[in-house]
């Protein structure tokens, strides 16, 4: 079964900081990785989309990675910003089928 | 285009009553699904659709029902509430995997917030 697993659970930077979400994932037979935010008592609003075959996706200050062999991503945030401040959700889809395994996400907040 | 669309957004029942969480998407999406997010369990896959006339089950779905009359519409019935359903629900769509110049992201909804008595 696919566990995927988010460190740090929760993270407090100063404004300006550049830093750094990990995700990890069980089983390296993935069709792709998804990296959402969530704003609370909101919906998930997707930020980037990495497919299998490929090693890293960029919009804007976001950069997201990812390394199937060792069942790892991560999401970069350069220059954080206040309106960053939200909870970001790794997921994982192994079926092609849309059918997503989510770790439990990282509460992040960016201080003015 | 509206995108995903839930409701009712907040709802309160008792025990063993029945209600239906309505789902509809204006994108002509193929796949559609429902989670559940709950503090420290994170989202959970409940059931999922890959077109009008096709579900199946995902990771939690004891104490619901699915169906999907049509490309836009895909309700979850609950048919005898428990406390233990207390949750927020998510409904997502996207488009058939792999299709040709079109991306695999998923749209979710806003969420119901459901609280069982």
């Amino acid at each position: 079964k696919q566990e995927v697993t988010q460190i740090p659970a929760a993270l407090s930077v100063p404004e300006g900081e550049n830093l750094v979400l990990n995700c990890s994932f069980t089983d390296s037979a993935i069709y792709n990785l998804q990296w959402f935010r969530q704003d609370p008592g909101k919906g998930l609003t997707s930020l980037l989309l990495i497919q299998s075959s490929q090693r890293e996706q960029t919009s804007g200050r976001l950069n997201a990675s990812l390394d199937k062999s060792s069942g790892r991503s991560t999401l970069y945030i350069a220059a954080s910003q206040p309106g960053d401040s939200a909870t970001y959700l790794c997921a994982v889809d192994a079926y092609a089928g849309n059918m997503l395994t989510f770790g439990g996400g990282t509460r992040l907040m960016v201080k003015p | 285009n509206a995108g995903v669309t839930q409701t009712p957004k907040f709802q309160v029942l008792k025990t063993g009553q029945s209600m239906t969480l309505q789902c509809a998407q204006d994108m002509n999406h193929e796949y559609m699904s429902w989670y559940r997010q709950d503090p420290g369990m994170g989202l959970r896959l409940i059931h999922y659709s890959v077109g009008a006339g096709i579900t199946d089950q995902g990771e939690v779905p004891n104490g619901y029902n699915v169906s999907r009359s049509t490309t836009e519409d895909f309700p979850l019935r609950l048919l005898s509430a428990a406390p233990s359903q207390t949750s927020v629900y998510f409904c997502a769509s996207s488009y058939s995997p792999g299709t040709s110049g079109i991306t695999d992201t998923q749209y979710f909804g806003p969420g119901t917030r459901l609280t069982v008595l």
